[in-house]
């Protein structure tokens, strides 16, 4: 696609609950990263993948949180046993190679009731 | 480790204001500093950027100077447009590891009025 596309927008759980978000970057990029963006703050780094492998999950804030990337193209990022405090906008993000410029999708927001 | 602090908003002008954004960062390297911009409903959009010290990153109208005696990159421009509303982030990035991870500001938001 013309950008980096994060699906579903918005998704609202129920505390406990499992969600999967998922993000398609621009085709034939093999950088990706997910950051998260809690209200009022600034985007914080989760983890990077090159191609298929997560280079860099030093981001993640617990075992809790798993990223996949299994044909170097879409990821998903999946929350276990969500709580209220994981409540916020998650960021996808796309580079041609490690360390180009990166295109940001517009994110999902995420609600734990 | 890597920190970037930045004035906080709303910052609100009125068209053909001068604009000013103070950031200062702390970084363990010689990081790549960063402008991004973020309008109402979109994704964060990359406005300027400079990789190192005494460059200047300019773009749109925008424009911000790499300071390292003051570890500063403040964002400055002219004469602001109601459309220049939105929310600017100051990053930067530490290549060390061969690829980079965003260490960002908590955003500062500006608001336009004709």
């Amino acid at each position: 696609g013309a950008g980096v596309s994060q699906t579903p927008s918005n998704k609202v759980t129920e505390k406990g609950k499992y969600v999967e978000l998922r993000c398609d970057p621009i085709s034939g990029h093999t950088a990706l990263y997910w950051y998260r963006q809690s209200l009022g703050q600034g985007p914080e780094f989760l983890i990077y993948f090159q191609g298929t492998g997560a280079a860099d999950d030093s981001g993640l804030p617990n075992d809790r949180f798993f990223a996949v990337r299994p044909e170097g193209s879409v990821s998903t990022l999946k929350i276990q046993r969500t709580e209220r405090g994981d409540s916020a906008v998650y960021l996808c993000a796309s580079s041609g190679r490690a360390g180009e410029k990166l295109f940001f999708g517009s994110g999902t927001q995420l609600s734990v009731l | 480790g890597n920190s970037v602090t930045q004035m906080e908003g709303p910052v609100t002008l009125s068209e053909e204001a001068f604009l000013t954004i103070n950031c200062t960062y702390t970084a363990t390297g010689y990081p790549s500093l960063f402008w991004y911009v973020q309008y109402p409903g979109e994704g964060l959009q990359l406005l300027l950027k400079a990789t190192k010290a005494d460059d200047k990153g300019s773009n749109k109208g925008f424009e911000a100077t790499y300071r390292k005696e003051t570890t500063s990159f403040h964002l400055e421009k002219g004469s602001v447009q109601v459309s220049d509303s939105a929310v600017y982030f100051c990053a930067l990035s530490d290549m060390a590891s061969g690829y980079s991870t965003l260490t960002f500001g908590k955003g500062t938001m500006l608001l336009v009025s004709p």
